[in-house]
């Protein structure tokens, strides 16, 4: 139980183009989901809360205008990046909270969607 | 602020040999504390965790006690296995919500 899936797993895209990320709970419904952003050889950086139903809660230096948050249900969640450029290339992991658990303060993981912008 | 430290890598190991990834923590309360796994090209994978000081998690031969005092969460295995090769990383939460990472130590072990 508790599988978190991510859509898709690898995209290229052109500069300038909008990609958009999935993140699913599976068997599980996830009210809070986190999108972090992971550069080569480095640790994992929280680009926002995404609460179902409400707006994203963005950390300091993520534009929120650029990295476009939507939970519009239970089990899904997406990231969109607008007129990407190169430097968005990154690896964007996203994360659930299974609130049905007795273990509040676990995060169930993605595997990881990896951005290539041309 | 709340920060967790841990060792550079990388680490290379010959298979068979003991494993030690330190890891420390700087927070204001009590978190738990976590080790996460990372196999190339994947995401994150919950190895272990610790809920409460002097509590040891355990999972696939690793281990790592809650140290108070210390403010430490070592990651140890007594063998390691080529299978073993990826990147570690410890965490510390304190309510599930915010999770803060240390920088990853990626291990590679050698047959």
């Amino acid at each position: 139980g508790a599988v978190v899936s991510q859509h898709p797993s690898r995209v290229i895209c052109k500069s300038g183009t909008s990609v958009k990320i999935e993140c699913r709970s599976l068997d599980f419904q996830a009210t809070t989901m986190f999108w972090y952003r992971q550069f080569p050889k480095q640790s994992l950086m929280l680009m926002a809360t995404s609460n179902e139903g409400s707006k994203a809660t963005y950390e300091q230096g993520v534009e929120k205008d650029k990295f476009l948050i939507n939970h519009a249900s239970l089990t899904l969640s997406t990231l969109t990046v607008t007129s990407a450029h190169p430097e968005d290339s990154s690896f964007y992991i996203c994360s659930a909270i299974n609130p049905g658990t007795l273990d509040y303060n676990e995060q169930f993981f993605g595997p990881g969607t990896r951005l290539t912008v041309l | 602020g709340d920060s967790v430290t841990q060792m550079e890598g990388p680490v290379t190991l010959s298979e068979e040999a003991f494993l030690t990834i330190n890891c420390t923590y700087t927070a204001t309360g009590y978190p738990s504390l976590f080790w996460y796994v990372q196999y190339p090209g994947e995401g994150l994978q919950l190895l272990l965790k610790a809920t409460k000081a002097d509590d040891k998690g355990s999972n696939k031969g690793f281990e790592a006690t809650y140290r108070k005092e210390t403010t430490s969460f070592h990651l140890e295995k007594g063998s390691v296995q080529v299978s073993d090769s990826a990147v570690y990383f410890c965490a510390l939460s304190f309510t599930g919500n915010q999770f803060y990472f240390g920088t990853g130590t990626s291990l590679t072990v050698i047959p």
